[in-house]
């Protein structure tokens, strides 16, 4: 079965720090791979996406993440983090036997004013 | 972007009592919804896949007499939790398949079901 791994639980970052958040999966045909953001008290929303082409995808809110086939893997960046990033990440995939999202456990972003 | 309604947000009920959380596609079609269960510091879980005039396909493990899901209309699907328990208390989120479009995912705000 597929899976989604998240690295990092809780990262705490000052604003104006580098953001990096890890992701890998475990499926070795084609995927469509995700960055989902969700704010204290809302829903889950679309940061970027990569179907294919340009293996750097740049989101929005200056948040970019880069496919590396060869290591499973679809980690998130943004150069330098506000205090406004503040929530919870999840990494998915689509590769359920019904065409919907794999996601990971997730990683709390708090950053510090 | 498109939109999709989750309705209650909240919902508190007694153990034995069942209760229904409808997602809405707001302003597009989706013939495949999808509902999650999200168990806090945890992913979001699979728990069945409904398809519009069709029996919903349910993940493993999850009972579909409990979790009744119905998919009537192109911007509509409900999941009903009958004789909820304690133990049914988690958050639930529906997200709505772009029918006409690329096929993206949009994700309801989400029901946190509480049962007493």
């Amino acid at each position: 079965a597929q899976s989604v791994s998240q690295h990092n639980h809780h990262v705490i970052l000052s604003e104006a720090a580098s953001l990096e958040l890890g992701c890998n999966y475990s499926y070795g045909g084609t995927v469509n791979l995700f960055w989902y953001v969700q704010y204290p008290g809302q829903h889950l929303q679309l940061l970027l996406k990569y179907f294919s082409g340009d293996p750097l995808v740049k989101g929005i809110k200056g948040f970019e993440a880069e496919f590396i086939k060869s290591k499973f893997s679809f980690n998130l960046r943004k150069p330098s983090v506000q205090w406004s990033d503040t929530a919870e990440y999840f990494c998915a995939v689509n590769g359920g036997s019904q065409g919907n999202l794999i996601f990971g456990k997730g990683t709390k972003l708090s950053v510090k004013p | 972007g498109a939109v999709v309604s989750q309705h209650p947000s909240r919902v508190i009920c007694k153990s034995g009592t069942s209760v229904k959380i409808e997602c809405r596609s707001l302003d597009f079609q989706a013939t495949t919804m999808f509902w999650y269960r999200q168990f806090p510091k945890q992913s979001l879980m699979l728990m069945a896949t409904s398809n519009e005039g069709s029996k919903a396909t349910y993940e493993q493990g999850v009972e579909k007499d409990k979790f009744l899901i119905n998919h009537a209309s192109l911007t509509l699907s409900t999941l009903t939790v009958t004789s909820a328990h304690p133990e049914d208390s988690s958050f639930y989120i529906c997200s709505a398949r772009d029918s006409s479009n690329t096929g993206e995912l949009f994700f309801g705000e989400g029901s946190r079901l509480t049962v007493l």
